[in-house]
């Protein structure tokens, strides 16, 4: 089984500044099916990234994914008040075959 | 204009079944490379996959949760069903269900959630 582990838990930043997430998965990942969710409170989670590197429809250029094999980092390079949220890694791989981390909650310091 | 819906009970029993249906408009479940899955999420928790359905009536399940789940669907009616047995108090989430395609195999359109108590 895939384990994805995202760091940090919580990333205290001010508007402005630049995100950066980590995603490291226990075993090597096909970059085509890496990608990133942000979700506010009360709301379902919104697709961001796919492709480990692609943006979703709708998705500003402010948000960046990258990375490959367990390594897989999404960027948002200046932070809007509305990008405070939680962000989700998932997988598709072996079974389990979708797996998702623990998340990363990006707070407003 | 893809959009999807759950619906089902909100309150549950411990070891009844649940059972959700997802209702969706804006795409086909007969159409090649579809697929509707459901994703569950405790309060205050991380999101956890449960099952998919492909348009050729391919299921996954979680392996954790395989021998409690089925998925259905039901092409005519635009409709994906879920039930769970044996329900516990841990199995307490919002319930989503959303849109894949085997191609990227991601959830780029989701539900607004139906959240499931599980209390006596």
């Amino acid at each position: 089984e895939i384990v994805l582990t995202q760091s940090p838990g919580t990333l205290s930043l001010s508007p402005g500044e630049r995100a950066t997430l980590s995603c490291r998965a226990s075993q090597s990942v096909s970059s085509s099916y890496l990608a990133w969710y942000q979700q506010k409170p009360g709301q379902a989670p919104r697709l961001l990234i796919y492709g480990a590197s692609s943006r979703a429809t709708g998705i500003p250029d402010r948000f960046s994914g990258s990375g490959s094999g367990t390594d897989f980092t999404l960027t948002i390079s200046r932070l809007e008040p509305e990008d405070f949220a939680v962000y989700y890694c998932q997988q598709y791989g072996s079974s389990p075959q979708w797996t998702f981390g623990q998340g990363t909650k990006v707070e407003i310091k | 204009q893809i959009t999807l819906k759950e619906s089902g009970p909100t309150l549950v029993k411990p070891t009844q079944t649940l059972t959700l249906t997802c209702t969706f408009s804006g795409f086909s479940l007969s159409t090649s490379g579809v697929g509707v899955g459901w994703i569950r999420q405790p309060p205050g928790k991380a999101l956890e996959w449960l099952a998919l359905i492909y348009w050729d009536d391919d299921k996954r399940y979680s392996p954790s949760l395989k021998s409690r789940l089925t998925i259905t669907k039901d092409t005519s009616k635009n409709q994906v069903v879920l039930t769970m047995t044996n329900m516990d108090p841990v199995d307490t989430a919002t319930y989503y269900c959303a849109h894949s395609e085997i191609w990227i195999q991601d959830f780029d359109y989701w539900g607004q959630g139906t959240l499931v108590t599980v209390s006596s």
